[in-house]
């Protein structure tokens, strides 16, 4: 079935500093990547949605210039938080659907929990 | 605005039961619904993905069931095991190419 690797699985930083996750499409294809951002006991919620080539449209009160995110292939994407601090600590997952098949599952990535000292 | 609700929000129960998450959702007008499962700190594992057409799925131990006109999905674990024991998150999909909302989630303990 299809994959999606996310890397690093977790990653402790010190405050100010930036932190690059990836995440990749391996046996298909993703025009669209989601990114999600889980706290504690919460839901995922979404932060912004990576389309291919093209700048990245981000949910109500997420700072596109905090989290940036680059979509620059159909297999990868990128989201670095920029600056990071305490309150940035938090799980991030991004998810991908086959190009091919609108509406059909969305495949996630395992996960990166950041921790920003 | 989408807005999925799970209930209960935490659940513990013997091995060997039988139970019933529930999901509910504020717009009927979906193109799907996914049940995940997540293990603490991991990510998310797709269980079954139903299309708004269809009225049930299922998968082993599991069924879950659509009622798209009122807004109400449920999945169906029988025979509990301890293994069983994660975060069943619900999530629809409005339309196309949109992002799922996801529900907070039900913590199932199932205990030995």
């Amino acid at each position: 079935g299809a994959v999606v690797s996310q890397h690093p699985s977790w990653v402790i930083c010190k405050s100010g500093t930036s932190v690059k996750i990836e995440c990749r499409s391996l046996d298909f294809q993703a025009t669209t990547m989601f990114w999600y951002r889980q706290f504690p006991k919460q839901s995922l919620m979404l932060m912004a949605t990576s389309n291919e080539g093209s700048k990245a449209t981000y949910e109500q009160g997420v700072e596109k210039d905090k989290f940036l995110i680059n979509h620059a292939s159909l297999t990868l994407s990128t989201l670095t938080v920029t600056s990071a601090h305490p309150e940035d600590s938090s799980f991030y997952i991004c998810s991908a659907r086959d190009q091919a098949g609108i509406g059909s599952p969305l495949h996630f990535g395992n996960g990166t929990r950041l921790t920003v000292t | 605005k989408q807005e999925v609700t799970q209930i209960p929000a935490a659940l513990s129960v013997p091995e060997g039961e039988n139970l019933v998450l529930n999901c509910s959702f504020t717009d009927s007008a979906i193109y799907n619904l996914q049940w995940f499962r997540q293990d603490p700190g991991k990510g998310l594992t797709s269980l079954l993905l139903i299309q708004s057409s269809q009225r049930e799925q299922t998968s082993g131990r599991l069924n879950a069931s659509l009622d798209k006109s009122s807004g109400r999905s449920t999945l169906y674990i029988a025979a509990s095991q301890p293994g069983d024991s994660a975060t069943y998150l619900c999530a629809v999909l409005h339309s196309g190419n949109t992002p799922l909302v996801f529900g907070k989630g039900t913590r199932l303990s199932v205990i030995a």
